[in-house]
């Protein structure tokens, strides 16, 4: 059965640390994995990654996959409260099938 | 405007009753899907659509019914509302691009 497995599940910390939010992945068939930022309303689209080892980056958040390892993490620097949200991974496996995801890692930043 | 829209976007219905939730896209894309978000389950997957007249279920089809007529359009009907569907409920297309939400309270 394909599944992804987010951890942690929930995070708190103080702006301007970092964090790292993980992702691992077993899919039979994959094509890529998203990684989504949803507040109060519906995901917003952050991250496609396809190939090993080449960070993808937007301002403080970057992100890498490993398939030999099967996971990728999702890091965010000198976090704000605004970064404050659920972090969802998800697998497109083969793209025949709905994407794959995970319950979210919940992330809280306090001033 | 171009994307995925989703109405209504709040529905306050009662049990027993038959509701339809709509969706658009102007993409044009081949896959739709219908997911329900609720607290301690993340996103599932209610039913998808590979293109039109094609559907099928997913991991919490009971309760529900799609139809996919025109590649654009991908509604969701729960033929007799039940208090557990109560939930927000997301449309996506593509490679994961999702509509706006519509938030269902079955009374």
């Amino acid at each position: 059965e394909d599944k992804v497995v987010q951890s942690p599940l929930s995070l708190v910390v103080h702006e301007g640390d970092t964090v790292t939010l993980n992702c691992s992945y077993e899919v039979t068939n994959f094509r890529s994995l998203l990684w989504y930022k949803q507040e109060k309303k519906a995901p917003t689209f952050l991250f496609m990654l396809t190939s090993s080892g080449i960070e993808k980056k937007s301002g403080r958040l970057s992100s890498i996959l490993d398939k030999k390892e099967l996971f990728s993490i999702l890091n965010i620097t000198a976090t704000q409260t605004g970064d404050s949200a659920v972090y969802l991974c998800a697998v497109d496996n083969s793209g025949n099938t709905p994407l794959v995801f995970g319950k979210g890692t919940r992330l809280s930043v306090i001033a | 405007d171009a994307g995925i829209t989703q109405s209504p976007r709040y529905k306050i219905t009662e049990t027993g009753r038959q509701v339809t939730l709509m969706c658009h896209q102007t993409w044009s894309h081949s896959y739709m899907f219908w997911y329900r978000q609720d607290l301690g389950h993340g996103l599932r997957l209610i039913y998808y659509s590979a293109a039109a007249d094609i559907t099928d279920k997913g991991e919490v089809p009971d309760g529900y019914v799609v139809s996919r007529s025109k590649t654009e359009n991908f509604p969701l009907t729960l033929e007799s509302a039940t208090r557990s569907q109560t939930s927000v409920y997301f449309c996506a297309s593509g490679e994961g691009y999702f509509g706006p939400g519509t938030r269902l309270t079955v009374t």
